[in-house]
């Protein structure tokens, strides 16, 4: 059983407007929480992490949401660029556990 | 450092067939993983090592699937027999908790294509 969901196998944006991805976790003893990206033939690569003491972490444009009380997090890019169209991952751990728990991923295509 | 290298990069055999697949981690890093992409599931861990011991297995799927890693620097995922729905993107990553850091991002590999035909 998937304890990271990722509900919406994909998502379409205009260039330059904000891409919301979702992500509901199952497990309560998660505390560590990640988003990676994927282009094609390449493998996933690490963009952002947010650990449970916090609710909020920025990094350029992008901003990962934690909301522990409902086992959601989510990943905001503003602005959306062509460069960002790929699969993203949510993922998640144990503190202390090296073992990432993942999603299905999220396709996102950004338009011209 | 060159990354996570894995071989062969696409791998078509036909079914019945054994499979091996190889992984060499990033220097120095001490945990290692396989992991396998499919549509339906997503990533999906199979197993992982910390210093060459495995630790969790329970992912592999059946005893058709087995990892080895005999040295600090290589590991091996094994099928055999392969059947048709082991086609899959497999990815080896590593990482390491030698930072200090409570969690750290695994590195991947870029994977390898198995088809089974």
């Amino acid at each position: 059983d998937q304890q990271v969901k990722q509900n919406s196998p994909s998502l379409s944006v205009q260039e330059g407007r904000i891409s919301i991805l979702n992500c509901d976790y199952t497990n309560s003893m998660f505390d560590y929480f990640l988003w990676y990206k994927k282009y094609p033939a390449e493998g996933p690569t690490f963009l952002i992490s947010i650990s449970s003491i916090k609710d909020k972490n920025e990094d350029g444009r992008f901003t990962v949401f934690l909301n522990k009380s409902a086992k959601h997090l989510s990943l905001h890019i503003v602005p959306s660029q062509p460069g960002d169209s790929a699969v993203y991952f949510c993922a998640a751990s144990d503190i202390g556990d090296y073992k990432l728990s993942f999603g299905a991923g999220t396709t996102v295509t950004v338009r011209a | 450092d060159a990354g996570v290298i894995q071989s062969p990069r696409h791998e078509v055999t036909e079914m019945g067939q054994e499979v091996t697949l190889r992984c060499k981690p990033i220097s120095g890093h001490d945990y290692l993983f396989w992991y396998r992409q499919t549509m339906m599931r997503g990533l999906e861990l199979l197993i992982y090592f910390n210093n060459n011991v495995p630790i969790d297995d329970s992912g592999m799927p059946e005893d058709r699937f087995s990892a080895k890693m005999p040295n600090a620097s290589f590991s091996t995922l094994k099928i055999q027999p392969s059947e048709p729905r082991d086609s899959a993107v497999y990815f080896c990553a590593s990482s390491t908790d030698k930072t200090g850091a409570p969690n750290t991002e695994a590195f991947f590999g870029q994977g390898t294509r198995l088809t089974v035909v």
